[in-house]
C-alpha cells in the first residue's frame, strides 16, 4: 500500500520568490512518484515524474523535484515564482500495480504580486 | 493532447436518477481509471480497468459501477445519484504499469445532484 502527504493545503509566495511544495510518501515497494498541476476548471497535467534514473528530476515550466529516500520525500521547487504558476499541485505515488495513482490532497499555490 | 475526452462535461441531475459518464480515448491505452475530486480530499480512485471487460474497485466505489466493452470507452454509472456524489469526475488512462508510462487525464466532468 502507498500513501502521500502534502504539507500545507495553501502556500503563498511573492512573485520572483522560491516555490517549495512539500510531499512525503509511504510505500511498501520502490515508489514511482509524480507531480501534477491543475489550473482552474481543467484536468491534470504532468509536471514531472521520478523514474529512479536520477534523484533530481526536472520538469516543465522550470519546476524540479528531488527524491530523498532517507526522508521519504519528493518536494517540488521552482527558483522564481511567476504569476502563471498559480494553480493546484498534486503529488502522487504509484506502486507498480494496475490500480493507478494515489494522490495527496493537493496544495493550492498563490502568487502575490 | 492526451486523446481523452469526457462527456458530458457538465450535468445537473436529480437525486435518485441514474447517470452515466463516458470516457473515450484514442491512444489504445490498456489501463483506464475513474477518479472523483472533492475539496480537501484530492483525487480518489473509484474504479479502474486493466483491459476490455476487466475492471476492479477503487477506494470509493460504493454507489458506482463501470463497464468497458471496448478498449476506447470506459463508462461510469451512478446507479441512483445522491447529493454526496456531487463532484468533479476525471477519467485517466495509460498504456502500461511501468515508470515510463505517464497517466493522462481528461478535462473532467462536473456533476451536480440536486
Amino acid at each position: 500500500a502507498q500513501s502521500v502527504t502534502q504539507l500545507g493545503s495553501h502556500v503563498s509566495v511573492s512573485e520572483g520568490a522560491l516555490v517549495l511544495l512539500r510531499c512525503n510518501y509511504s510505500s511498501s515497494v520502490p515508489p514511482y512518484l509524480f507531480w501534477y498541476v491543475q489550473y482552474p476548471n481543467q484536468g491534470l497535467q504532468l509536471l514531472l515524474k521520478y523514474t529512479s534514473a536520477a534523484t533530481l528530476v526536472k520538469g516543465i515550466n522550470g519546476f524540479e523535484a528531488e527524491f530523498k529516500k532517507s526522508e521519504t520525500s519528493f518536494h517540488l521547487t521552482k527558483p522564481s515564482a511567476h504569476m502563471s504558476d498559480a494553480a493546484e499541485y498534486f503529488c502522487a505515488v504509484r506502486g507498480g500495480g494496475a490500480d493507478g495513482l494515489t494522490f495527496g490532497k493537493g496544495t493550492h499555490l498563490i502568487i502575490q504580486p | 493532447d492526451a486523446g481523452i475526452t469526457q462527456s458530458p462535461r457538465h450535468k445537473v441531475t436529480e437525486t435518485g436518477t441514474p447517470v452515466t459518464l463516458r470516457c473515450h480515448q484514442t491512444e489504445n491505452h490498456r489501463y483506464m481509471y475513474w477518479y472523483r475530486q472533492d475539496p480537501g480530499h484530492g483525487l480518489r480512485l473509484i474504479h479502474y480497468s486493466y483491459g476490455v471487460k476487466d475492471t476492479d474497485k477503487g477506494e470509493v466505489s460504493d454507489g458506482y459501477s463501470v463497464s468497458r466493452s471496448k478498449t476506447e470507452d470506459f463508462l461510469l454509472t451512478l446507479e441512483s445519484a445522491t447529493s454526496s456524489q456531487t463532484s468533479v469526475y476525471f477519467c485517466a488512462a495509460t498504456t502500461g504499469q511501468g515508470t515510463g508510462n505517464t497517466i493522462y487525464f481528461g478535462e473532467g466532468s462536473w456533476l451536480t445532484v440536486v
